[in-house]
């Protein structure tokens, strides 16, 4: 299994532009999330899915928008950049099912604009 | 909204026990107390949760008091690599009650 697995690693964009953060898993688990991280601070939760077709917003969805068309993919989109979005945006993903609590994270995406 | 709290920072003795402390005084009764590490700039990793009992595994050992409203996260003999920010969290797996805090920065010294 790979994993949870992010891409790009890097992005730099520019104010306005729009850009799709890609997160994939393999191990068919129903809820998958979006957190970012800014510098000296811990993860906040931007959005997140109980499984295909269900999304719903975090702590910090301005800006952000998600979709969840397979159980494998969670891409987040940016869909104006702006320099406070500078950020690491960390994926997740863990099965829904009883005595399963364990949050697997990926690599995470490193994002600057300019 | 800060559920818990932590000290941002502790050393350790390489080799000695880390005992990493957590206030969590509005927990509620199904919530759990999870545990997570960064180590760098990666990806959180799962430590430990449990709900009211103690609990061990072979990464480390959660102590919980017997109100709940603390807890300990104890590695039993610290290594250079358990060098990393320590997340202690209160709430469910899912939804929107996942916060992570600002955690505690963990040093470990040869």
């Amino acid at each position: 299994n790979a994993g949870v697995t992010q891409t790009p690693k890097f992005q730099v964009l520019k104010t306005g532009q729009s850009m799709t953060l890609q997160c994939a898993q393999d191990m068919n688990h129903e809820y998958m999330s979006w957190y970012r991280q800014d510098p000296g601070m811990g993860l906040r939760l931007i959005h997140y899915s109980v499984g295909a077709g269900i999304t719903d917003q975090g702590e910090v969805p301005n800006g952000y928008n998600v979709s969840r068309s397979t159980t494998e993919d969670f891409p987040l989109r940016l869909l104006s950049a702006a320099p406070s979005q500078t950020s690491v945006y960390f994926c997740a993903s863990s099965p829904l099912s009883e005595g399963s609590y364990e949050q697997y994270f990926g690599p995470g995406t490193r994002l600057t604009v300019t | 909204d800060a559920k818990t709290t932590q000290p941002t920072s502790m050393d350790c003795a390489e080799g000695r026990a880390a005992n990493l402390p957590c206030n969590h005084s509005t927990i509620s009764g199904n919530e759990y107390v999870y545990w997570y590490r960064q180590i760098h700039s990666q990806g959180p990793q799962y430590i430990i949760h449990g709900l009211k009992n103690n609990e061990t595994n072979e990464m480390a050992s959660l102590i919980i008091t017997e109100d709940r409203k603390s807890s300990t996260l104890i590695l039993p003999h610290a290594t250079l690599r358990d060098t990393a920010v320590y997340y202690c969290i209160v709430g469910y797996i899912t939804g929107n009650q996942f916060y992570f805090g600002t955690g505690t920065s963990l040093t470990v010294i040869p």
